[in-house]
């Protein structure tokens, strides 16, 4: 099984909101990737946490907050988002930070309105 | 430094043509160059991978050229598809490093006509 999963698959949510995205993968993977993909550009990399510990935010503005409960999901809390947030979300894992192989998810479509 | 410049833009080709996506990097201490393919709507697939010590990688319709020299490499598609149409981005990282990270180029949006 090599595949990430991830919920839910379209979000719409106001400035106002609190809302989460969820990553799932089973594949005994130590570190998980958030990525942000904006239409006709790549991934950009969020965060990465290797063995559910927060190695590399990549300046990230506060109102995205990662969590990894545990070593098979990531989560992602979104408060208070701008309309220019609104992106495609992927989650990544990899067997260790620095792996070659990064398996990404299908995405969270994310509007904010 | 950290750049991977990604051409052409867009490709578009005829079924059965070979279309050709270049790459090149600055950074030499990057050692590891994935392509990805990606569907509309879908997350990126990693397609193929090459490592600086060899020069050219085969899997099935897709090879990977690698000129170590130069800093560029290249994805080639025999016999295209439709179903090939996709964007595929080509990236490059140090395996391992302490700060481990995908850099991608902006991507190459291939139409393969039927």
């Amino acid at each position: 099984d090599t595949e990430v999963t991830q919920t839910p698959k379209h979000l719409v949510m106001g400035m106002t909101n609190k809302k989460s995205l969820k990553c799932e993968q089973h594949m005994g993977h130590r570190a998980m990737y958030w990525y942000k993909q904006k239409a006709k550009k790549p991934p950009e990399l969020m965060f990465v946490y290797s063995y559910e510990k927060l190695s590399i935010n990549e300046s990230v503005p506060s109102r995205f907050s990662p969590e990894c409960p545990n070593s098979s999901l990531l989560n992602l809390h979104l408060h208070a988002l701008q309309p220019e947030d609104s992106a495609l979300y992927l989650c990544a894992s990899s067997q260790e930070r620095g792996s070659t192989e990064a398996f990404f998810g299908q995405g969270t479509r994310l509007t904010v309105v | 430094q950290q750049q991977v410049k990604q051409s052409p833009q867009s490709l578009i080709v005829q079924k059965g043509g070979i279309p050709i996506i270049n790459c090149a990097y600055e950074n030499t201490a990057f050692d590891y160059f994935p392509w990805y393919q990606q569907f509309p709507g879908k997350g990126p697939a990693l397609l193929i991978a090459i490592r600086p010590d060899v020069s050219e990688k085969k899997e099935g319709r897709f090879t990977i050229s690698f000129n170590k020299s130069a800093k560029q490499f290249s994805l080639h598609i025999m016999d295209s598809q439709p179903g090939d149409s996709a964007t595929y981005f080509c990236a490059a990282s140090m395996v391992g490093g302490s700060n481990y990270k995908l850099t991608f180029g902006k991507g190459t949006l291939l139409t393969v006509n039927p």
